[in-house]
């Protein structure tokens, strides 16, 4: 299985911050890679997918980078509504893995 | 409007069989390249994919849990079912059903169900 991992674990920002989250592979996944916000008590939600396409409806401060093992989740002028907890996913190989998750808050 | 919805029991008891619906409106479950999937979550833990079933009847699943998972669809009805056997306090948690896209090699989640909870207690 690929395993991801994701770094930092949890982080704090404010208000009109902008702030970056990494994930990465255990081996090759070119730019097959999704992220995806999960807001508290709610299910996930689509943000990024093939690693730097944004989803349609997504708002412009989410943007995503990286091909291989490394990449980055960046989200610009902090928002209270961006409190959530980020995940990535590759779909380079079977079984679909996520990342453990970065928490945001505010 | 795409939507999904999953059903079924809140709490099933150690060795019993989970059986979850998902009804799925705004597309099709036997046209275009769409599927759906079911991922869950423990409580506090991350997301774990479980099972995905495509338009085309191609279905993948999770290899540690093959033997327990059987997915199916009921085009008629706009369902998907997940039956996951022999079910552990380890299988507490949220369960998903999402749509996929796909093209070629890629594949999202694009569309998610609210999710159900499940407890397994005896």
């Amino acid at each position: 299985d690929i395993q991801m991992t994701q770094s930092p674990s949890s982080l704090s920002g404010s208000v009109g911050d902008t702030v970056t989250i990494t994930c990465q592979a255990s081996q090759d996944i070119s730019n097959y890679l999704n992220w995806y916000q999960q807001k508290p008590g709610k299910a996930p939600k689509l943000l990024i997918h093939d690693a730097f396409n944004l989803e349609t409806g997504v708002t412009w401060r989410f943007s995503g980078s990286g091909s291989g093992t490394d990449f980055t989740l960046t989200i610009r002028t902090l928002q209270p509504e961006d409190v959530a907890t980020y995940y990535c996913q590759q779909y380079e190989n079977l079984p679909l893995t996520f990342g453990p998750g970065t928490k945001l808050d505010i | 409007q795409v939507t999904l919805m999953e059903s079924g029991p809140v709490l099933v008891k150690p060795t019993e069989t989970l059986t979850l619906t998902c009804n799925v409106s705004g597309f099709s479950l036997s046209s275009g390249r769409l599927g759906v999937t079911w991922i869950r979550q423990p409580p506090g833990k991350a997301l774990e994919w479980l099972a995905h079933i495509y338009s085309n009847d191609e279905i993948s699943y999770r290899t540690s849990l093959k033997s327990r998972l059987t997915i199916s669809k009921d085009t008629s009805k706009s369902q998907v079912v997940l039956a996951m056997t022999n079910m552990a306090p380890a299988d507490t948690g949220t369960y998903y059903c999402a749509r996929i896209r796909y093209y070629e090699r890629r594949k999202a989640f694009d569309t998610w169900g609210q999710g159900t909870i499940v407890t397994v207690s005896s």
